[in-house]
């Protein structure tokens, strides 16, 4: 069975400091890895996705994350943090059912404060 | 093009009724599925989709049931609502086969169940 571990429930950072989420993976086939972001009241968006293309996947509004298999991670950074990227961010593993079913970390708020 | 929509956005239930949450989706996807979110626990499947007149249960299905009668169409139902059932519920859709596929969500439903 797959699952996903996110560490920190809860990260701060100032506007323009470095932005990393953690995300630790199990999955007993070759894992696809997503990060997806949830705004206010919004639904999920997705920010980028490993599909075993290229270890550092580039994703929308800055962000990219790095496939490491030795150590079954795929943290989400971002250089610069803005204002507007206060939101949820949930790492998610696909199972290998073939039907594109997600299991879900529990997400990580990112708190940007000026 | 509309995405992934959802009705309604927000319900107040007592315990023991019932109703039905509607997802609609313009993309021509095969694969839906639904999803409740609550605080600290992620996403969590309930039940999901993998074409017209197809389900299957997810993580937690418990208390609900589904049909997909139409492509474009997946219904949640809950026959009697309970106080545990209060939660946020997503649908999604899935352009088909592949683990790597991307999911599209709508925009929620806010549920209380009183």
């Amino acid at each position: 069975a797959q699952s996903v571990t996110q560490l920190g429930s809860h990260v701060s950072v100032s506007e323009g400091a470095l932005v990393l989420l953690r995300c630790n993976y199990s999955s007993s086939v070759p894992p696809y890895l997503f990060w997806y972001v949830q705004y206010p009241n919004q639904g999920l968006q997705l920010l980028l996705k490993y599909t075993s293309a290229a270890t550092l996947v580039k994703g929308i509004n800055g962000f990219e994350a790095e496939f490491k298999k030795s150590e079954t991670s795929f943290h989400l950074t971002k250089p610069s943090a803005h204002m507007s990227d206060a939101a949820e961010y949930f790492c998610a593993v696909s199972d290998n059912s073939g039907y594109s079913t997600l299991t879900f970390g529990k997400g990580t708020m990112l708190l940007v404060s000026p | 093009n509309a995405g992934v929509t959802q009705t309604p956005k927000f319900r107040v239930l007592k315990t023991g009724q019932s109703m039905t949450l509607l997802c609609a989706q313009d993309m021509n996807h095969e694969y839906m599925y639904w999803y409740r979110q609550d605080p600290g626990m992620g996403l969590r499947l309930i039940h999901y989709s993998v074409g017209e007149g197809t389900t299957a249960k997810g993580e937690v299905p418990d208390g609900y049931n589904v049909s997909r009668l139409k492509k474009q169409n997946f219904l949640l139902g809950l026959e009697s609502a309970a106080p545990s059932q209060t939660s946020v519920y997503f649908c999604a859709s899935s352009s088909g086969t592949g683990r790597y596929n991307e999911q599209f969500f709508g925009p929620g439903t806010r549920l209380t169940v009183l």
